[in-house]
C-alpha cells in the first residue's frame, strides 16, 4: 500500500487560509468516507483534527475543516494562527481493511 | 482517556520484542485498537489493528507474518509481539484508539522507541 500524496510544505501569514491536499486512489480515499487528519507538533504524539472526511472532534477549533472530491481529500485551516504550525498527516481506510497515512505536510506560519 | 506504551528498547536484528499499551479512562473492551509507528524524522505508518474482542486483526504488508497484535480486555492492555526484527523496524511505536463507529484514531499514547541495531 503506497502512502497517500501530500505536499511537503505549505505556508501562510497569520489570519490567512491554507489548504493541504491528500491524494490517494479508488482503493482508499475514493472508496470510503474514511479520511482523517492529524496534527503533530515536533516531539509530540499526533492529535486527531478531522475524522470521516469532515467531522471535527470536540475541542478542535472550527477553523479546521475537511472535504473530499474523488480520490483527493483536503484540510483547510482558516484564520491561520501561530499555534497551528506543525506537521499534518492525512489517513484513509482502504479496501484491504487496513489504513494508510499520507506523506505529511509541514505548515509554517510566516 | 490515557494510553501508556512500554516495552521498547534496543534489540539486535533478527530478535524479538513485545510492546504493551495500558489503557485507562474508558471501556477498553468496546474499542478497536491500533499500532502506528514513526521512524526517526519520517512520517506516520499504520502497522496493525485488532477489534474489540480480539477476534479480528489486520496488518500492514511490511509486518505481516512477523508481528502479532493481541489484547487482554481483563487487563485493559494491548500488545504487539514483534519478531524477526529488521533495521527498518526502528521507530517510535504508538498505540491509538479507534474512533467509535467511524474511521480514524482519536486518542494516542506518547509512544515507545524500538531500535533494531547491532
Amino acid at each position: 500500500q503506497s502512502a497517500l500524496t501530500q505536499p511537503p510544505s505549505v505556508s501562510g501569514s497569520p489570519g490567512q487560509s491554507v489548504t493541504i491536499s491528500c491524494t490517494g486512489t479508488s482503493s482508499d480515499v475514493g472508496s470510503y468516507n474514511g479520511v482523517s487528519w492529524y496534527q503533530q507538533p515536533p516531539g509530540t504524539a499526533p492529535k486527531l483534527m478531522i475524522y470521516d472526511v469532515s467531522n471535527r472532534p470536540s475541542g478542535v477549533p472550527d477553523r479546521f475543516s475537511g472535504s473530499k472530491s474523488g480520490n483527493t481529500a483536503s484540510l483547510t485551516i482558516s484564520g491561520l494562527q501561530a499555534e497551528d504550525e506543525a506537521d499534518y498527516y492525512c489517513s484513509s481506510y482502504t479496501s484491504s481493511s487496513t489504513y494508510v497515512f499520507g506523506t505529511g505536510t509541514k505548515v509554517t506560519v510566516l | 482517556v490515557q494510553l501508556v506504551e512500554s516495552g521498547g528498547g534496543l534489540v539486535q536484528p533478527g530478535g524479538s520484542l513485545r510492546l504493551s499499551c495500558a489503557a485507562s479512562g474508558f471501556t477498553f473492551s468496546n474499542y478497536w485498537m491500533h499500532w502506528v509507528r514513526q521512524a526517526p524524522g519520517k512520517g506516520l505508518v499504520w502497522v496493525s489493528r485488532i477489534n474489540s474482542d480480539g477476534g479480528r486483526t489486520n496488518y500492514a504488508d511490511s509486518v505481516k507474518g512477523r508481528f502479532t497484535i493481541s489484547r487482554d480486555n481483563a487487563k485493559n492492555t494491548l500488545y504487539l509481539q514483534m519478531s524477526s526484527l529488521r533495521a527498518e523496524d526502528t521507530a517510535v511505536y504508538y498505540c491509538a484508539r479507534g474512533v467509535s463507529g467511524s474511521y480514524g484514531f482519536d486518542y494516542w499514547g506518547q509512544g515507545t522507541l524500538v531500535t533494531a541495531s547491532s
